[in-house]
């Protein structure tokens, strides 16, 4: 079955350090795209990237990073520099139609500084 | 850039029905897209709009004015289930792609 997995679910960071959130893909979707959600704000987008090898930033990137080497995966790495990263990272991804076709969603990772 | 507004809040009865507003601002709409959102979990699509008028699916239905920039989301025969977070989203077509931007979201509560 296609669909879309991030990893880990939960995930623990010290301050200071960096750490990557993983997605991967098998819709054959060329877009891809990574929110942040905490409470009361919705979804905010950090990066996205509509073809292999291209991205660009979304509304909140400071203190983020990410690469498409491949067209299945879209990482996402929350450096020290991104001051308040507890929150709940969604991974999406769509095709580039302008149809009725919306985003698959990931079923998300919990970030905590501890 | 773009505004999304919908209602922090709203509780309403088991089988009851119940409106969920949103408004935006858009340069370059092209279409508008409702999600439900259980705690901790993904959003999960539920209806879409781009040309004026009623989208109706099952006990879901949507409602879209783009001269007002004006949508809302319908539930009926509420049930318990139905207690979630439904988030509003709006696609421009500023820079190509698919990209959406999101409301705060409305927290339903479906009360016995």
């Amino acid at each position: 079955d296609g669909g879309i997995t991030q990893s880990p679910k939960y995930l623990f960071r010290k301050e200071g350090q960096n750490v990557t959130l993983s997605c991967e893909q098998n819709l054959n979707h060329d877009a891809m795209y990574w929110y942040r959600q905490d409470p009361g704000q919705g979804l905010r987008l950090i990066y996205y990237s509509q073809i292999v090898n291209d991205f660009q930033k979304g509304d909140i990137a400071e203190g983020y990073s990410v690469s498409r080497e491949k067209k299945e995966s879209f990482p996402l790495t929350v450096t020290s520099a991104q001051k308040n990263p507890t929150a709940f990272y969604l991974c999406a991804s769509s095709i580039q139609g302008q149809g009725m076709d919306g985003y698959t969603f990931g079923s998300g990772t919990r970030l905590t500084v501890v | 850039g773009q505004n999304i507004d919908q209602p922090t809040e709203m509780t309403a009865t088991e089988g009851a029905i119940v409106q969920i507003n949103c408004t935006y601002q858009t340069s370059g709409f092209n279409g508008l897209f409702w999600y439900q959102q259980h705690a901790g979990e993904a959003p999960t699509f539920l209806s879409y709009n781009v040309l004026d008028g009623l989208e109706e699916k099952g006990r879901f239905s949507s409602f879209l004015s783009r001269s007002k920039g004006y949508s809302y989301l319908l539930l009926k025969e509420l049930q318990m289930k139905d207690s979630a977070s439904y988030l509003c989203a709006v696609r421009d077509h500023t820079g190509g792609g698919n990209k959406l931007t999101f409301g705060t979201g409305t927290q339903l509560k479906v009360e016995l």
